[in-house]
């Protein structure tokens, strides 16, 4: 199995701050790359897929890059509402799977 | 809008058999491969199964985890997705999401909570 490292694992930050949590892969997995934010007691939604592409509707604030096997999720300038958990899962190879996640708290 | 709300869960004693749903709207059910993410109390994401579109001939695949435990299906003309859980271990609690895809999963339902305990 692919195995997705995250780091880091929890991550504090003010409003207004730039933001970047990465994400590695164990083997080259392209651009099959796609990140989701997860807030308390909701279902994770997509922010980011291919690497790269921003889903309809996600704040451009939030961007994504690389490929092989290190990517990076970055937040601009962070707002209130971005404060969660944030996922990384590569789709290059069965069985689908995801980063451990990074927690994005308030400072 | 899509939609896809589960429904199924609760508890059960392990050893036990439990048949999640998964009741599409939204969409042309039948165009898209469905897949079960499932998450245990405090942890992260977990994929479970999908099954791919008719086109495809709905191939079905399964976490090494769960395989031989777990059988998912679809009804495409009633657009709900199943999985099949049996022999329920107490590992297997966790909120069961269902999804839309096999590769970036776009949409997501409000998950299922499956307890598994005596």
């Amino acid at each position: 199995d692919i195995q997705m490292t995250q780091s880091p694992s929890s991550l504090s930050a003010s409003v207004g701050d730039r933001v970047t949590i990465t994400c590695r892969a164990s083997q080259s997995i392209s651009r099959y790359l796609h990140w989701y934010q997860q807030k308390p007691g909701k279902a994770p939604k997509l922010l980011i897929y291919a690497a790269s592409s921003l889903e309809s509707g996600v704040p451009s604030r939030f961007s994504g890059s690389g490929s092989e096997t290190d990517f990076t999720l970055t937040i601009s300038s962070l707002q209130r509402e971005d404060f969660a958990t944030y996922y990384c899962q590569q789709s290059y190879d069965s069985p689908i799977t995801f980063g451990q996640g990074t927690r994005l708290e308030i400072k | 809008e899509v939609q896809l709300v589960e429904s199924g869960g609760g508890l059960v004693q392990p050893g036990r058999s439990l048949r999640l749903s998964c009741t599409a709207s939204g969409f042309t059910f039948g165009d898209y491969a469905m897949s079960w993410v499932r998450q245990a109390p405090g942890k992260g994401l977990e994929w479970v199964s999908f099954i791919g579109n008719k086109a495809s001939g709905g191939t079905t695949e399964y976490a090494a985890s769960v395989k031989g435990r777990i059988s998912i299906s679809r009804d495409d003309s009633k657009s709900i997705a199943y999985l099949q859980i049996n022999s329920l271990k107490t590992e297997d609690t966790a909120v069961y999401y269902c999804t839309r895809g096999l590769g970036a999963l776009d949409y997501w339902g409000q998950g299922t909570l499956v307890t598994v305990s005596s």
